[in-house]
């Protein structure tokens, strides 16, 4: 199966700061097929982007999605008290689909 | 947009079976065209993708390792859900299991997970 390695494990920022978020997959996504979600507690994984930079329904244009075959990041330019959370990245281009195990997001 | 539920029972006994609905609602022309997922997540799996199923000319099921001896997925569009099966569960199958929807091969929608405890 694919396996996705997110860094860092936790990233400590302030509000206003940029986040720069990494997957890395142990096989190459021909088609690109990576997601990210966003997920706060108690609450389900919100999809922010899919097919690697396709930024989902209203997600605000200060997340964006870059990368292809195994390297992929996750921007935030600025972030806002809102975006403290846990992200993972998810492919679903190589059956079966996985899950990274998350990077947090907390206030510095 | 897709709306999903899951339903089910909170408790299950070591060798029984897991069993949860997710019924779905929402526009039309998403809902035959989704693919339906599961997914579950806890502290010692993280989140971890099940399976999924979606029709193309016939229903299609895709399922982890990890369980793919123990599961079924099952359609049921004529009554707007789709369920998981998972055989012989052991404490290891505790976790927050979600539902999804989605275009394509995504994660779009997500139901709100419902916690099965694995124990006797």
């Amino acid at each position: 199966e694919t396996v996705l390695t997110q860094s860092p494990g936790t990233l400590s920022l302030s509000p206003g700061e940029r986040a720069t978020l990494s997957c890395r997959a142990s096989q190459s996504l021909s088609s690109d097929y990576l997601a990210w979600f966003q997920q706060k507690p108690g609450q389900a994984p919100r999809l922010l982007i899919y097919d690697a930079s396709s930024r989902a329904g209203g997600i605000p244009g200060r997340f964006s999605g870059s990368g292809s075959g195994t390297d992929f990041t996750l921007t935030i330019s600025r972030l806002e008290p809102e975006d403290f959370a846990v992200y993972y990245c998810h492919q679903y281009d190589i059956s079966p689909f996985t899950f990274g195990p998350g990077t947090t997001v907390d206030v510095k | 947009q897709i709306h999903l539920q899951v339903s089910g029972p909170g408790l299950v006994r070591p060798s029984q079976t897991l069993s949860l609905t997710c019924a779905f609602s929402g526009d039309s022309a998403s809902i035959n065209t989704a693919t339906w997922s599961w997914i579950r997540q806890s502290p010692s799996r993280g989140l971890e993708w099940l399976g999924r199923t979606y029709y193309s000319s016939r229903w299609n099921f895709h399922y982890a390792d990890s369980v793919k001896n123990r599961i079924t997925i099952n359609p049921d569009t004529s009554n707007n859900q789709f369920s998981l099966r998972l055989r012989s569960v052991t404490p290891d199958d505790t976790a927050l299991y979600y539902c999804a929807g989605g275009a394509a091969r995504r994660l779009d929608y997500w139901g709100l997970g419902i916690l099965v405890t694995v124990s006797s």
